[in-house]
């Protein structure tokens, strides 16, 4: 059974703070993805990665950074955070980078900025 | 315009009733479309996946895609509670990301 896990399930920062979301797969996938999920605005694409320390940037990646270190772990990093970063941020993977392959989702962290 | 359309809802409808969820979409380059379903508190999970045109069926599921006219739809037969959920509409063109529609919220009561 395929997992992707996210080290929180629910985060409260203050404005200006440094935050890390962590996420992890058992997939052995090349392929990793990190989304927000806002109400009637679907899943935006902030950042994917194709490989181990390459990253490209998705729909909106200001404000955001990245990491992939190893294989299986990914980073989101939110350098400072600010109220409008409120959101619920969604980790995949997948063997593709396109949609000619399934991406696996974690549960997703609830990030509160204040 | 959003190049994929899908109506939020909610919709909410009684048990054992037929569900149509559906998707419009802008770029006739698409050619894979999915649809995920996301349970509250819960990352979406794939459900249906089809390439090109045509109609796929999968238990209680259908999905349907006609390409001519740019739409999309989840068939639910004999919807159960268990099936309350948020319904996303995703598609490709198989070279460059997905994109989602923004979900329908779904609700079935006994």
């Amino acid at each position: 059974d395929v997992k992707v896990t996210q080290s929180s399930r629910y985060l409260v920062k203050r404005t200006g703070e440094k935050v890390f979301l962590e996420c992890v797969q058992d997939m052995d996938h090349e392929n990793m993805f990190w989304y927000r999920q806002d109400p009637g605005l679907g899943l935006r694409l902030i950042y994917f990665s194709y490989d181990v320390k390459m990253k490209e940037k998705g729909d909106i990646p200001e404000g955001y950074s990245v990491s992939r270190e190893k294989k299986e772990r990914f980073s989101l990093i939110l350098e400072s955070a600010s109220t409008n970063q409120t959101s619920m941020y969604l980790c995949a993977g997948g063997k593709g980078l396109a949609g000619n392959y399934e991406q696996y989702f974690g549960p997703g962290t609830r990030l509160t900025v204040t | 315009q959003k190049e994929v359309e899908q109506d939020p809802g909610p919709l909410s409808v009684p048990e054992g009733a037929i569900v149509s969820l559906n998707c419009t979409y802008s770029n006739s380059a698409f050619q894979y479309f999915m649809w995920y379903r996301q349970y509250s508190r819960k990352g979406p999970e794939l459900l249906m996946y089809t390439y090109s045109s045509g109609n796929k069926e999968d238990g209680r599921f259908t999905a349907q895609v006609d390409k001519s006219s740019k739409y999309i739809s989840l068939f639910i037969r004999d919807s159960q509670p268990s099936d309350s959920a948020t319904y996303l509409c995703a598609m490709s063109d198989g070279y460059n990301k997905l994109i989602f529609g923004a979900g329908t919220r779904l609700a079935v009561h006994p």
